[in-house]
Parts: structure tokens; C-alpha cells; sequence
């Protein structure tokens, strides 16, 4: 199984600035993805981060407000820009291959004020 | 799309005794994976079980045992011996085998009480 470093594990931040979200995986995965988790709710996927190139999007989340980077098989991030009190969440990273299960960061609590 | 629907908001056992939380899907593919996740308090999403559709056997883990029903398009999780770390949100979540669509569907979740 692979272990998923997130952080920050949680952060309170002032509405229009921007937060980055770090993922570490302890080993080479080939799928990374990057979900958000509002109070009370299921996860909803943003992105799929793509090593070596452009992220691919889910509906309702663009490229400006949520920018990915995946500069290698072990690495992520996710940067929340202009965040509003709406952006208020809980920001999850996994990591898997094709044949084995996803694993999780242990998620990023976010609240903006 | 696939979808997933858990109609079970919120669930709640006696410690000790036995509790299964339903979940379906829909979808059109023959092959895929099904999971079943906790996530407690802490945030952290552990996984608890998971069934390759191709395999007709159920998938078993010591306390945690799934029910699949392909042509229903059914996975509930039966939890035996319920325990009080066993209280946690549940998800159930589905992934399909297609490159480039491995992505984690999950259900609306149910909430899992344990009474002492």
C-alpha cells in the first residue's frame, strides 16, 4: 500500500488570497486526483492530475480557480485561488494504479474568512 | 456517468450485534472495481473492502463482508461483531477499469452509529 503525505492539514485563510496543498506519495502511482469534501457531504471530484501535463477537470471546476501541478509519478498540488467563504472545505488528495485500490491523504480542512 | 446512491443517511447498531448499510450503482460497463470507505472523525479515508465485478465470490475482511449482486447492480457491507471504532461515516465508491476513466464515484454516504 502506498502512504499519501498531505499539508497543510488544515488552514484558515482571508478571502482572495490563494492556498497551495501539497501531496507526497511514498511511492511511484500512476493516477493522482484531487477531491473536495464539503461539510456534511460525500467527495466530489475536481481534477484528475496528470504527470507531465495539463490536469483534466471535472464540471464546475476550471483551471484558474483550482491550478494542479504533477511534476512527477510522486508528487502533487493543488492551489485554491481567490478563495471565498464558499471555498470552505475539506480538500482530499489520493493516489493509486490501475489494479490496486486509491489511497488517501489525510485531507486539508480549509475555512475562509 | 456512473452514479452511485446509498439510501441510508444515517444507520445506527447495539455494539456487538450486526449491521449491513445498502449501496447501488448504475452502469453500462461489464468490468469495474467496488469499494467500500471509512472515514472517521479524523478525516483519513481508509478502505475497507473492495470486489472486482469480474469476481462472482464475495469479498470478505474479517468483520466486514460485501453482498454483490451484479445484475441488481447491488454492494451493501455487512459488518458483524459491530465494534465502537466501527462508528464512522461509510462510502461506498465505484471505479471503472477504462484508461483515463479510473476515477473514484462515490455515493452520498452513510452515517454509522455504534450504541454501547
Amino acid at each position: 500500500s502506498a502512504v499519501i503525505s498531505q499539508k497543510p492539514s488544515r488552514d484558515i485563510c482571508q478571502r482572495g488570497t490563494s492556498l497551495t496543498i501539497q501531496c507526497q506519495v511514498d511511492s511511484q502511482v500512476t493516477m493522482m486526483f484531487w477531491y473536495r469534501q464539503q461539510p456534511g457531504q460525500s467527495l466530489t471530484l475536481i481534477a484528475t492530475a496528470n504527470q507531465g501535463s495539463e490536469a483534466t477537470y471535472e464540471s464546475g471546476f476550471v483551471i484558474d480557480k483550482f491550478p494542479i501541478s504533477r511534476p512527477n509519478l510522486t508528487f502533487s498540488t493543488l492551489t485554491v485561488s481567490n478563495m471565498s467563504p464558499e471555498d470552505s472545505s475539506i480538500y482530499l488528495c489520493s493516489g493509486g494504479s490501475v489494479y490496486t485500490e486509491a489511497f488517501f491523504g489525510q485531507g486539508t480542512r480549509l475555512t475562509v474568512v | 456517468a456512473q452514479t452511485v446512491t446509498q439510501s441510508q443517511p444515517e444507520m445506527s447498531v447495539q455494539e456487538a450485534e450486526t449491521v449491513t448499510l445498502s449501496c447501488t450503482y448504475d452502469t453500462s460497463e461489464s468490468d469495474y472495481y467496488l469499494f467500500w470507505y471509512k472515514q472517521p472523525p479524523s478525516r483519513q479515508m481508509i478502505l475497507v473492502i473492495r470486489q472486482e465485478a469480474y469476481k462472482q465470490q464475495n469479498a470478505t475482511e474479517n468483520r466486514f463482508s460485501v453482498n454483490f449482486q451484479k445484475a441488481a447492480k447491488s454492494f451493501s457491507l455487512k459488518i458483524s461483531d459491530s465494534q465502537l471504532g466501527d462508528a464512522a461515516m461509510y462510502f461506498c465508491a465505484y471505479r471503472s477499469t477504462i484508461q483515463g476513466a479510473q476515477k473514484l464515484v462515490f455515493g452520498q454516504g452513510t452515517r454509522l452509529t455504534i450504541n454501547p
